[in-house]
């Protein structure tokens, strides 16, 4: 099985730009996690999808961002426009119905200048 | 909501266990369970306890008590690689991650 794979693995963009990070999980889990990390906040859940369905995206910052899961096999993550303080790694994570065990792909580091 | 509080480090030497302790406030909650992550890397699940009681995963175990509000990760046996930062995290409506321990294990 490949795991959970993230595109790009490193982007890094001026202030202002559009940004799409994109994820693929793994094959037949059901709900796909997309997280934020920092050194000052941690690991902070920004939306999490049920059968492609938006469940709970309480933690997504502001209306610069959104998401979109338009089939089970592939989901991204927007940010427009892009500030410094979204600098971050963004991970995307995946599970079966327990969403206690969730598998994680590399993340995307992303540096907004 | 859900708070979890957990070590922030934690120093071992080769071969010796050390138990990293988790506590939470939480309304109610599914399951406790324990990610692993090395510096420049993902979290890595290592287990899951939905029930009261030990959950025993090769060198690494885990356990939970919902009366306490209480759970730990043990690991046995400590070798170089194990460290690395972990992870308490419970899920409900959510999923909420403790700040997580760092993990030294010197020769």
């Amino acid at each position: 099985d490949a795991g959970v794979i993230q595109s790009p693995r490193h982007e890094v963009t001026e202030m202002g730009q559009e940004v799409t990070l994109r994820c693929k999980p793994i094959s037949g889990h059901d709900y796909l996690f997309w997280y934020r990390q920092t050194m000052m906040r941690g690991l902070e859940l920004l939306i999490y999808f049920n059968n492609n369905v938006p469940i709970d995206d309480s933690g997504m910052p502001e209306d610069r961002f959104s998401a979109k899961m338009p089939n089970a096999s592939f989901s991204t993550l927007k940010i427009q426009p892009s500030e410094p303080r979204d600098s971050a790694v963004y991970f995307c994570a995946s599970s079966t119905r327990d969403r206690g065990e969730q598998y994680f792909g590399p993340g995307t580091r992303l540096t907004v200048t | 909501g859900q708070s979890l509080e957990q070590p922030s480090e934690v120093t071992a030497v080769e071969g010796a266990i050390v138990q990293i302790n988790c506590t939470y406030q939480t309304s109610g909650f599914y399951g406790l369970s324990w990610y692993q992550q090395h510096d420049g890397g993902a979290p890595t699940f290592l287990s899951y306890n939905a029930l009261d009681g030990l959950e025993e995963t090769g060198r690494f175990s885990s356990f939970l008590s919902r009366s306490d509000s209480y759970g730990y990760l043990l690991l046995q046996e400590l070798q170089m690689k194990d460290s690395a930062s972990y992870f308490c995290a419970v899920s409900y409506n959510d999923m909420r991650f403790g700040a997580g321990t760092r993990l030294t294990v010197k020769p």
